[in-house]
């Protein structure tokens, strides 16, 4: 099992440009997340998804946007990079109960930023 | 979480004793909690988890402690390592929401 992986691991984007953090999982979880983390900080939850079709909005959402379409993966997408998007984004995901997430495996990460 | 500002907590141990990491999480509907462990330039790593109809839960080297009364998680390493120093984090669990939102972090150093 490969885990959770994460692509690209770096970025740079100029303010305005938007892209695609690419995040996938062979663990058949059925639930997968978002964070993002600045230095220094906890983890905030930007989107989280409890199964295929099926997204909701976390702590911090504005700006980024997400889909659902295979278990598999859980693309997030910046519209219009902003410098306050500069950051460490962690993919996420997990078996699920009841809509509990239970025992969450991270990805390595992206490190994204924005000039 | 509370928020502490930029700057998580420390805490010091020296190698051998015993290390109490403490987190105030903030819903009180919150139905379970899991421990974190994060090293520099990697990912959260799971240690431990309860749910909020136990008190306590023992794994290897940890244990986590739950008082819902006060709102008040803290994990316990035994006869801490060097291998122990990273960034500690507690989340829990929004019930009936899917949301696991993470605490502000503590950084534990171990003395040689």
């Amino acid at each position: 099992n490969a885990g959770v992986t994460q692509t690209p691991k770096f970025q740079v984007l100029k303010t305005g440009q938007s892209m695609t953090l690419q995040c996938a999982q062979d663990m058949n979880h059925e639930y997968m997340s978002w964070y993002r983390q600045d230095p220094g900080m906890g983890l905030r939850l930007i989107h989280y998804s409890v199964g295929a079709g099926i997204t909701d909005q976390g702590e911090v959402p504005n700006g980024y946007n997400v889909s659902r379409s295979t278990t598999e993966d859980f693309p997030l997408r910046l519209l219009s990079a902003a410098p306050s998007q500069t950051s460490v984004y962690f993919c996420a995901s997990s078996y699920s109960m009841r809509g509990v997430p239970y025992e969450q495996y991270f990805g390595p990460g992206t490190r994204l930023t924005v000039t | 979480g509370e928020s502490v500002g930029l700057h998580l907590p420390t805490l010091s141990v020296q190698e051998g004793d015993n290390s109490i990491i403490n987190c105030a999480y903030s819903n009180s509907a919150s139905d379970y909690f899991i421990w974190y462990k994060q090293e520099s330039g990697k990912g959260p790593q799971f240690i431990i988890d309860i749910r909020s109809n136990m008190d306590k839960r023992q794994g290897q080297r940890v244990t986590v402690l739950l008082n819902k009364t006060v709102k008040h998680l803290s994990l316990q390493i035994a006869a801490t390592q060097p291998g122990d120093s990273a960034v500690y984090f507690c989340a829990e669990n929004w019930s009936n929401t899917g949301k696991l939102i993470f605490g502000q972090g503590t950084t534990l150093q171990v003395k040689p």
